[in-house]
């Protein structure tokens, strides 16, 4: 079956860099992008951006597109997500899910809570 | 300030019908552009519920039901049960941000 695992949980300074993973297992990863996605305690669900796995491209929201680096390692079926120059503002649950046919999220991860404090 | 607009609560009793009404522009539902839904529990990661506009999962009830007209799209819950009680979210893309877009969340309450 589709899962996707991601790494714990992330305490993290202001101006620091943290990296989250999200490793895959049960589907062919080429037919597939991967979104990630935000919750800040609270609130509602915010676009990061999306990376395809068979070119490495990817699409940031404006947002963050100067601080977000999205990666692939696909010899591991594992997806990365790099935020640098954190702020207070950035602690939030960080989930990666499944893009199918490139509209909707069909699976996600658990979240990753990252949380930035001084 | 989120680019699809829903309302901050709904509620109803158990047995009711509710729904969730999704508002964009012509730049994401109006452009033609598919709506999706997401339920997402407490302390738990969201769950696709609808895609495509009106097409439901397998594993999830016919309870649930999606539709889209103009620059709208709304959920229907019908047959209210408390474990409905839950966010949910609409999603699409926008082609002036080039991405996906999601509504701010509407928070059911099963009375």
């Amino acid at each position: 079956q589709v899962q996707l695992v991601q790494s714990g949980a992330e305490v993290k300074k202001p101006g620091a860099s943290v990296k989250v993973s999200c490793k895959t297992s049960g589907y062919t990863l080429s037919g597939y992008y991967m979104h990630w996605v935000r919750q800040a305690p609270g609130q509602g669900l915010e676009w990061m951006g999306w990376i395809n796995p068979n070119s490495g491209g990817t699409n940031y929201a404006q947002k963050f597109q100067d601080r977000v680096t999205m990666t692939w390692d696909t010899s591991i079926s594992t997806a990365y997500m790099e935020l640098s120059r954190l702020r207070s503002d950035d602690t939030a649950v960080y989930y990666c899910a499944r893009l199918h046919s490139g509209r909707y999220s069909d699976y996600w991860g658990q979240g990753t809570l990252v949380t930035v404090s001084s | 300030q989120s680019v699809l607009t829903q309302p901050p609560s709904v509620s109803g009793a158990p047995g009711q019908r509710v729904t969730v009404s999704c508002t964009g522009s012509s730049s994401n539902i109006g452009a033609g552009y598919d709506v999706h839904w997401y339920q997402q529990l407490p302390g738990t990661a969201p769950k696709l519920l609808i895609y495509g506009n009106s097409n439901r999962p397998s594993g999830v009830p016919d309870r649930f039901s999606g539709s889209k007209s103009g620059t709208s799209a709304s959920l229907a819950i019908s047959g209210l049960q408390a474990e409905d009680e839950a966010e949910y979210y609409c999603q699409s893309y926008d082609s002036s941000l080039s991405g996906s877009v999601f509504g701010g969340g509407t928070k059911l309450t099963v009375l």
